[in-house]
Parts: C-alpha cells; sequence; structure tokens
C-alpha cells in the first residue's frame, strides 16, 4: 500500500496570503488528522477528520481550518499568513481514527511565511 | 499546556549501549504510543501500550507504561547509529470525547558509531 502523502513537500509564502495543504490518506483509512510542528510548542494537533466531518479541533485560531472530502483525502488551509505560521505540518491517517489507534505520518509540508 | 513532558531533552550514547527515555503526562489515558522522527520528516509508530498494560517488547524496544505514576519509559537495546533519531511520546486520552493524540516534547537521541 502506498504510504500517506503530502503536497507540496515545501512552500514559501508572504505574510497575508493564504495557503492550501493537501493530504492524501493510505487506501482505506477514513481519519485523517493534521499537526503542527516548531521548534519552540513541538507538535500540537489542529484537527481531525473522520468520514468528511471534523471530529475534534486543537486550540488554534480561525484563520486555520479544514476539510475531508469523500475519498478521504483531505485538506487544510491558513488563511492570512503570519510569520508565526512557519513551521512543518503534518497530516496522518490512521484506520477508524480516535486516538487508540496508531496513526501514519506524511512526510510533511515545509511552510516558511516571510 | 497539555503536552507531555519528556526527558531527558538529549541523549548522547555509543553504538552498542541502551537508550533509555522517559515520558510524563497529565490525563488519564487509553493508550500511550511511542513514535520516532528522523530529522524533519514524518513520524514513525513505534509501539503502542494500552493502559491496562505494564510492559510490552518490540524486537530491541521495551516499554513500560506506570499509570498511577502517569508516566511511560522506551528502552532501546543494543542501539544503533540508525537509532539516531528525535523520539515522541504520545497519549491518548480516555477523557470526555477527545480524539486527539497528545503528544511529548520529545527526546533527541544521537548514537555515536
Amino acid at each position: 500500500k502506498a504510504g500517506v502523502t503530502q503536497t507540496p513537500r515545501y512552500l514559501i509564502k508572504t505574510r497575508g496570503q493564504q495557503v492550501t495543504l493537501s493530504c492524501s490518506p493510505i487506501s482505506g483509512h477514513r481519519s485523517v488528522s493534521w499537526y503542527q510542528q516548531t521548534p519552540g510548542q513541538g507538535l500540537q494537533f489542529l484537527f481531525e477528520y473522520f468520514s468528511e466531518t471534523q471530529r475534534n479541533k486543537g486550540n488554534f485560531p480561525g484563520r486555520f481550518s479544514g476539510r475531508q472530502f469523500s475519498n478521504s483525502r483531505s485538506e487544510m488551509n491558513v488563511s492570512t499568513l503570519e510569520l508565526g505560521d512557519s513551521a512543518l505540518y503534518l497530516c496522518a491517517s490512521s484506520l477508524r481514527g480516535g486516538n487508540s489507534y496508531e496513526q501514519y505520518f506524511g512526510p510533511g509540508t515545509r511552510l516558511t511565511v516571510t | 499546556s497539555q503536552q507531555g513532558e519528556e526527558d531527558p531533552q538529549a541523549l548522547s550514547i555509543q553504538e552498542g549501549e541502551n537508550a533509555t527515555m522517559n515520558c510524563s503526562y497529565k490525563t488519564s489515558i487509553n493508550n500511550l504510543q511511542w513514535y520516532r522522527q528522523n530529522s524533519g520528516r514524518g513520524l514513525v509508530h513505534l509501539i503502542l501500550i494500552r493502559s491496562n498494560e505494564r510492559e510490552k517488547h518490540s524486537g530491541r524496544l521495551r516499554v513500560t507504561l506506570d499509570t498511577s505514576k502517569k508516566s511511560s519509559s522506551l528502552l532501546i537495546t543494543a542501539s544503533r547509529a540508525a537509532d539516531t533519531a528525535s523520539y515522541f511520546c504520545a497519549s491518548g486520552s480516555s477523557m470526555d470525547s477527545s480524539y486527539k493524540l497528545i503528544f511529548g516534547s520529545g527526546t533527541r537521541l544521537l548514537v555515536r558509531p
């Protein structure tokens, strides 16, 4: 089976712009979670989607949003980018979601905001 | 912060030695998971231990869980240079309807050849 894929792998944006990141989960996995990783804050949970529904959301401002499509692919969007949004954004898929199952991570999208 | 704590933050050992990393978490859990991350890449799942288990083995990995102390440890035996990576624990809460994993701050392991 192919692993979790994320596109693009690297991205440079300017403050105030918006960005959309994409994640394709492992075939058959219905849950997709997003995480932000920075040197200062570590790995922080953004949100989880299961069967096109957002099941849980982390403590991030409304500028961060996401969605999931019927084929389980997911996108996350960040509007009005700030310098502090520079981070590695990781997507993870899981068979059934929740926190009782191992998550399979993609390679991440490295976002740099200038 | 909900984030768990790990110690040490960094660990440097010689190839062949054992490496022990500790993790503390804050809430009641369903399970505790350990992940490895190679420099700036995605995380790889290593092992999952359920709240009713005390010890689990997988190859050179040994994980213990003490729910009374809200702590876990990961032991890597006979370390190799390829084990150089950051290691994260992640707790799966059993409270409310939370579905998220809460990651610790990580331990950076350097295995010197």
